[in-house]
């Protein structure tokens, strides 16, 4: 199964300002997933991170608000920006190996 | 649209028993489903994929089976322990897509 670590674990933000969220994953992989899962709920797809081309973002999520990196097959940023007390949540990265999807131990944001 | 339930939302139970948890899902037209484990402010630890050809998946104490023509799956947990308690997650991928979707979780509760 894929090893998959992200930083920081956690962090506490000011309003306004932006954290990127690193994610590595211990293999080569074509597709990384970022979710975002807010206080209580479930998981939502942020978007989907191909290596060299540019991210596809879900209904509700647009690259100005949550820039994504992907500069090779095993590494991958998110960016928060320009942050709200509504973006507090969990955001957790994610890949697919021979059709199961496994995911790294997620970023604790609260933005205050 | 695929629509992913699961009930109950939560439950509470006594060191010993065995427990079953359901996944209902809108469109059966899946490649697969798989159930994940999320521990508290952690990400999500996979349990069990069952892909659309099977009808179900055995780990140790865990069994999950698939009804795929009923829209229905469900995770059995044998002699359930304290350490089982956490939020249990199943998540659909759709036919002719690569994306999972979500259940809102069962928060279970084992106590000793």
């Amino acid at each position: 199964s894929a090893v998959i670590s992200q930083k920081p674990s956690r962090d506490i933000c000011q309003r306004g300002t932006s954290l990127t969220i690193q994610c590595q994953v211990d293999s080569q992989v074509t597709m990384m997933f970022w979710y975002r899962q807010q206080p209580g709920q479930s998981l939502t797809l942020i978007a989907t991170a191909n290596q060299g081309s540019e991210a596809t973002y879900e209904s509700g999520f647009v690259i100005d608000k949550f820039p994504i990196s992907r500069p090779n097959l095993t590494f991958s940023t998110l960016t928060v920006s320009n942050m709200s007390p509504e973006d507090s949540s969990i955001y957790l990265c994610s890949v697919k190996q021979k059709g199961e999807q496994f995911f790294g131990p997620g970023t604790r944001l609260t933005v205050l | 649209k695929q629509e992913v339930t699961q009930i109950p939302a939560a439950l509470s139970v006594p060191e010993g028993e065995n427990l079953v948890l359901n996944c209902s899902f809108t469109d059966s037209a899946i490649y697969n489903l798989q159930w994940f484990r999320q521990d508290p402010g952690k990400g999500l630890t996979s349990l069990l994929l069952i892909q659309s050809s099977q009808r179900e998946q055995t780990s140790g104490r865990l069994n999950a089976s698939l009804d795929k023509s009923s829209g229905r799956s469900t995770l059995y947990i044998a002699a359930s322990q304290p350490g089982d308690s956490a939020t249990y997650l199943c998540a659909v991928q759709p036919s002719g897509t690569y994306k999972y979707i979500f259940g809102t979780g069962t928060r279970l509760k084992v106590l000793a």
